[in-house]
């Protein structure tokens, strides 16, 4: 069972580069979300899609896009790296409605912007 | 103001203690709450997870949700070194597609 699958898993990119972090997962699930996280702040929500061909802002949106391209796979874009994007990002998948199995985590990309 | 506070520690106690993690929220939305475990350098995963108030036992780990003071609680009794991780709490509104509003974490130690 993979679960949830993210590529890259550590990556360092300059000011100004782009980057697009990948997320693939195998259980079905309809909901797909992007979380950072940094020290002292938790996990904050950047983007989720609900299903297949929605996507939605989250808490933290600025600086980031992302692709719903299919019901396994959602995508983590980075136009313009800045050192404020410098974090863990993870992304999870859900079943709405099956609360009980809650968020499935990919294990992270570390990602330094220099 | 945060909408869910929680201590992030760090807090560090014998192994076999009995282990008290807090949140506290200021949304009277939220419905359901739940507690992930972190290991380092790996994802969350979902430990336990409770509807509205009440207590939640599962083996060593106990979950309890006080909607009217807007605070929950994790307990761990017979506390193992293995029990060492951060630990965050979430919760989310009946309503909307399951974004799950997450506190800061907090990491705890077990000592041998």
């Amino acid at each position: 069972n993979a679960g949830v699958t993210q590529t890259p898993k550590f990556q360092v990119l300059k000011t100004g580069q782009s980057m697009t972090l990948q997320c693939a997962q195998d259980m079905n699930h309809n909901s797909m979300y992007w979380y950072r996280q940094d020290p002292g702040m938790g996990l904050r929500l950047i983007y989720y899609s609900a299903s297949e061909g929605t996507t939605d802002k989250g808490e933290v949106p600025n600086g980031y896009n992302v692709s719903r391209l299919n019901k396994r796979e959602f995508s983590l874009r980075l136009e313009s790296a800045a050192p404020s994007q410098t974090s863990v990002y993870f992304c999870a998948s859900s079943e709405p409605g099956v609360l009980k199995e809650g968020y499935t985590f990919g294990s992270g990309t570390r990602l330094t912007v220099v | 103001q945060k909408e869910v506070e929680q201590d992030p520690g760090p807090l560090s106690v014998p192994e076999g203690a009995i282990v008290s993690l807090n949140c506290t929220y200021s949304n009277s939305a939220f419905q359901y709450f739940m507690w992930y475990r972190q290991y380092s350098r790996k994802g969350p995963e979902l430990l336990m997870y409770t509807y509205s108030s009440g207590n939640k036992e599962d083996g060593r780990f106990t979950a309890q949700v006080d909607k009217s003071s807007k605070y929950i609680s994790l307990f761990i009794r017979d506390s193992q070194p293995s029990d060492s991780a951060t630990y965050l709490c979430a919760m989310k509104r009946i309503q909307g597609a399951q974004k799950l509003v997450f506190g800061q974490g907090t990491r705890l130690t077990i000592n041998p």
